[in-house]
């Protein structure tokens, strides 16, 4: 079974600082997906960024970038700075071939960003 | 935006009752799954739909069911609602059973 674990139910940042959110997984399946997502108040899951297991280097989106250590079995994200707009729940989820197709989530963080 | 539609938007239900949520996949999708998100967790995957069968489960009892359109649309049906089943209801549709999900605003149903 795979499992997304996020240490950090909350953080503060000032505004303009950089941030890392942690995630681990756990799982046997050596082809598999990372994803980011952001959940603002309203609900909807907004899509970040995105690591596969064989990709040989980190994504980078605008901001965003996933600090992926496959033998550690960590995919972090870091936001470079922050902006007040930043501030929402995040979750990591992983899919894995051969799973049930769905994504596995993690419980989340909840990001506040102060000015 | 992400061009994934789910209506209605709030839901009050007893009980009992039975619920039927909708879901428009993104143009060009034919990939629709479904996940609840119960207060303060991560979503839970609740069931996978392909091209008009249902192609992955997660840990769901059988009155959660559901159905995909041949316009890729869905529905999530849920049977002899429970106090448990509040939740906000997220569809996500993807291009092929692997491919990226893209999720729409959910639903929010209470059961009281």
């Amino acid at each position: 079974a795979q499992k997304i674990t996020q240490t950090q139910p909350g953080m503060f940042v000032q505004e303009k600082e950089a941030v890392t959110l942690d995630c681990t997984y756990d799982t046997s399946d050596p082809s598999y997906g990372l994803f980011w997502y952001k959940q603002p108040s309203s609900g909807e899951m907004i899509f970040l960024i995105y690591q596969g297991s064989y990709d040989q280097q980190n994504a980078t989106e605008g901001r965003y970038s996933l600090n992926f250590q496959k033998a550690r079995k960590s995919a972090n994200l870091v936001i470079s700075a922050s902006q007040l707009g930043d501030s929402a729940m995040y979750f990591c989820a992983m899919w894995v071939r051969g799973g049930a197709d769905g994504l596995t989530f993690g419980k989340g963080t909840h990001l506040i960003i102060q000015p | 935006e992400t061009g994934v539609t789910q209506s209605p938007t709030h839901l009050i239900k007893t009980r009992g009752q039975q619920v039927t949520l909708r879901c428009s996949s993104q143009s060009g999708h034919n990939t629709v799954s479904w996940y609840q998100q119960a207060l303060g967790q991560g979503p839970q995957f609740i069931f996978q739909y392909y091209r008009e069968e249902e192609n992955g489960r997660g840990n769901f009892p059988p009155r959660f069911s559901g159905l995909q359109f041949p316009n890729y649309s869905s529905e999530l049906n849920v049977n002899a609602l429970e106090l448990d089943d509040s939740a906000l209801y997220l569809c996500a549709s993807s291009l092929g059973q692997g491919g990226w999900q893209f999720f729409g605003p959910g639903t929010r149903l209470t059961v009281l």
